[in-house]
This record gives C-alpha cells, sequence and structure tokens, in this order.
C-alpha cells in the first residue's frame, strides 16, 4: 500500500532554516510529480510546491508565498522528496504534507512552527 | 488565481438527512480538476471526490458531486454520524492549485 511519511519538523526561530523529508513506498516514485501542501492551524490547505519527473528535467513551481524562500527537491533512488525552508516566518507555521501528483494519497504530516 | 469559496461554513445534520454543501469558483475550473476531500479532526485530508462526481476508492455510495463551470456541490443522500467531518474542494486547473475554506459538517 502506498505510504508516505514526513518528518523534520519542529519549532524554529523567525527566519532560521528547517528541512522537511517525505519517504514513500508502494508506488513507483520516479514517474509522479511531487506535491508539498501546508495547512496552519485552523485554517485552510495551501498548495506550496511542485517538482516534476525526470523526463521534464525536475521543474519545480511554488506558490506565491514561499517563492524565493522554500526549495523542493527529490531522489528518486530514495523514493523521497524534501522542502528546504529558509527565512522561515510566524505565518509558515503550519502542518506540512507532501502528496504524489493527483492528490490521491497523503502523509501524516509534520508540524512546523515559527515562534521566537 | 482561481478563488474558491465553499458554502455554508459550518452546518449540523441529523441522521438521515439529506446534506448539501457548495463550491463557488472564481473563475471556470476545468472538470477533470475538481476534487472534493474529507478531513476529520486530528487526521490528514483524504481523496474523497475527484473530477467533480468520481468517488475515491472506499467512499460510500450515498456521497455525490455534481457541477460545472464555476460551481459546484457535494451531496450525502443520507447523513450518518460518520460523516461528521471537514470537507474542502480544490482546484488544480490553474496554478496556484487553491482550495476552498472549508464546511464543517456536525451531526446533531
Amino acid at each position: 500500500q502506498v505510504q508516505l511519511v514526513e518528518t523534520g519538523g519542529g519549532l524554529v526561530r523567525p527566519g532560521n532554516s528547517l528541512k522537511l523529508s517525505c519517504v514513500t513506498s508502494g508506488f513507483t516514485f520516479s514517474n509522479y510529480r511531487m506535491h508539498w501542501l501546508r495547512q496552519p492551524p485552523g485554517k485552510r490547505l495551501e498548495w506550496i510546491a511542485v517538482i516534476t519527473v525526470k523526463s521534464d528535467n525536475y521543474g519545480a513551481n511554488y506558490a506565491e508565498s514561499v517563492k524565493g524562500r522554500f526549495t523542493i527537491s527529490r531522489d528518486d533512488s530514495k523514493s523521497s522528496v524534501y522542502l528546504q525552508m529558509n527565512r522561515l516566518r510566524e505565518e509558515d507555521t503550519a502542518t506540512y504534507y507532501c502528496s504524489p501528483h493527483s492528490f490521491a494519497y497523503w502523509g501524516q504530516g509534520t508540524l512546523v512552527t515559527v515562534s521566537a | 488565481q482561481i478563488v474558491l469559496t465553499q458554502s455554508p461554513a459550518i452546518m449540523s445534520a441529523s441522521p438521515g438527512e439529506r446534506v448539501t454543501m457548495t463550491c463557488s469558483a472564481s473563475s471556470s475550473v476545468s472538470s477533470s480538476y475538481l476534487y472534493w476531500y474529507q478531513q476529520k479532526s486530528g487526521s490528514s485530508p483524504k481523496l474523497w471526490i475527484y473530477s467533480i462526481s468520481n468517488l475515491a476508492s472506499g467512499v460510500p455510495a450515498r456521497f455525490s458531486g455534481s457541477g460545472s463551470g464555476t460551481s459546484y456541490s457535494l451531496t450525502i443522500n443520507s447523513m450518518e454520524a460518520e460523516d461528521a467531518a471537514t470537507y474542502y474542494c480544490q482546484q488544480w486547473s490553474s496554478n496556484p492549485y487553491t482550495f476552498g475554506g472549508g464546511t464543517k459538517l456536525e451531526i446533531k
């Protein structure tokens, strides 16, 4: 069965960095675009980034709210996708999820709290 | 970006009652790319309905989805206690992909 496990969340000060990981299994990872999404406490879901597959040169696209601060990457040999988050802000506080295109499966999420 | 507005924000229904919630888009959404998710407290979202009207695996047949263009709806034919949750619509017809604010459905 498909499994996605996000890790790397925690408490971080504003302006600092954090890297999230998502390890997957149960599907052919290299064939799928991968997304990161997030949900601030009590708020709506927000799509934040996507990375394409090798044949599309691993192109990436970002939401305006994170463009220039976050970087999505992947390692097909490890069936994993990553989210490097720099210059974190308090409004980045959320549970972060990874999901393969087209969103049929989600991990349990990892909580990132940005606070002084 | 396409803004999705869900209504009502909160609703309650008695067991056996018919329930309908709506999702209105600021611009037309391609039919293949309008999805609904169910999320229960403390859990991750679950894909519930895809491409407007197709039930995801394991979703009870009392659920249905309909709509076109800028107006979509999710209907529960006969409310059951296990259906209490928050339901979100999502479009990925146009980047950035966006979600509605959710409809919280409670059981009376």
